[in-house]
């Protein structure tokens, strides 16, 4: 496997249930980010993290919680979730954070909340 | 507030009919614009960064170029392979980024 992959591609979940999202990153890289991509809406940054520690938490509702295992894993944890929370979730990384701008995505997790 | 604005929101081209997306932005201190390349169902893919006016980059049927308000995406001689959405997005020295809705474009053959 190259590059970022995540895991599972589609999700499907109630509002009791408890799922998560798992990314993976093969670039080495040091940097990690969760972001919320919805329709009609711009990419929102959800997360940060630098080296496995959390750097950056946008305001992001506490039924979202992230995970940084080591530097190639990055995990969504999600619990009792509302049906607004649908969206395509997306995880990046790059090589650290003063390389923020290049940052390489993997193909998202489209989760819908019923 | 930092602020980006992509137009048009979506662009109809035939084949081989050249144009340009805009990205507007207010932004205090930028460190860099950048243009990525998604497609349905997929991740956004790196394109070009650019950090300063009057830089200019290129790869194949795509050009950008950056002012101190505006980067502008030039397409020459689009395909339908060419067709995806283009997001803009800047990043500051304070260390945000801030992604434009941005512009879906359909080349049609």
């Amino acid at each position: 496997e190259t590059g970022v992959t995540q895991t599972p591609r589609h999700l499907v979940m109630g509002m009791t249930n408890k799922k998560s999202l798992k990314c993976e990153q093969h670039l080495g890289h040091n940097a990690m980010y969760w972001y919320k991509q919805s329709a009609k809406k711009p990419l929102e940054l959800m997360f940060v993290y630098n080296f496995k520690e959390q750097t950056e938490n946008n305001s992001v509702p506490s039924r979202f919680s992230p995970e940084c295992p080591n530097s190639s894993h990055l995990f969504l944890h999600l619990h009792t979730l509302q049906p607004e929370d649908s969206a395509l979730y997306l995880c990046a990384s790059s090589q650290d954070l003063s390389f923020q701008e290049t940052q390489y995505f993997g193909p998202g997790t489209r989760l819908l909340v019923l | 507030e930092d602020q980006v604005t992509q137009s048009p929101e979506a662009l109809r081209l035939q084949e081989g009919e050249s144009s340009s997306l805009n990205c507007s932005y207010t932004v205090s201190g930028l460190r860099g614009l950048f243009w990525y390349r998604q497609d349905p169902g997929k991740g956004p893919e790196f394109l070009f960064t650019l950090y300063s006016a009057g830089e200019e980059k290129e790869k194949e049927r795509l050009k950008a170029t950056l002012t101190k308000k505006e980067s502008f995406l030039h397409i020459t001689a689009p395909k339908p392979e060419d067709s995806a959405t283009y997001l803009c997005a800047v990043h500051t020295n304070a260390g945000k980024s801030t992604f434009g809705d941005g512009t879906t474009l359909t080349v049609k053959p």
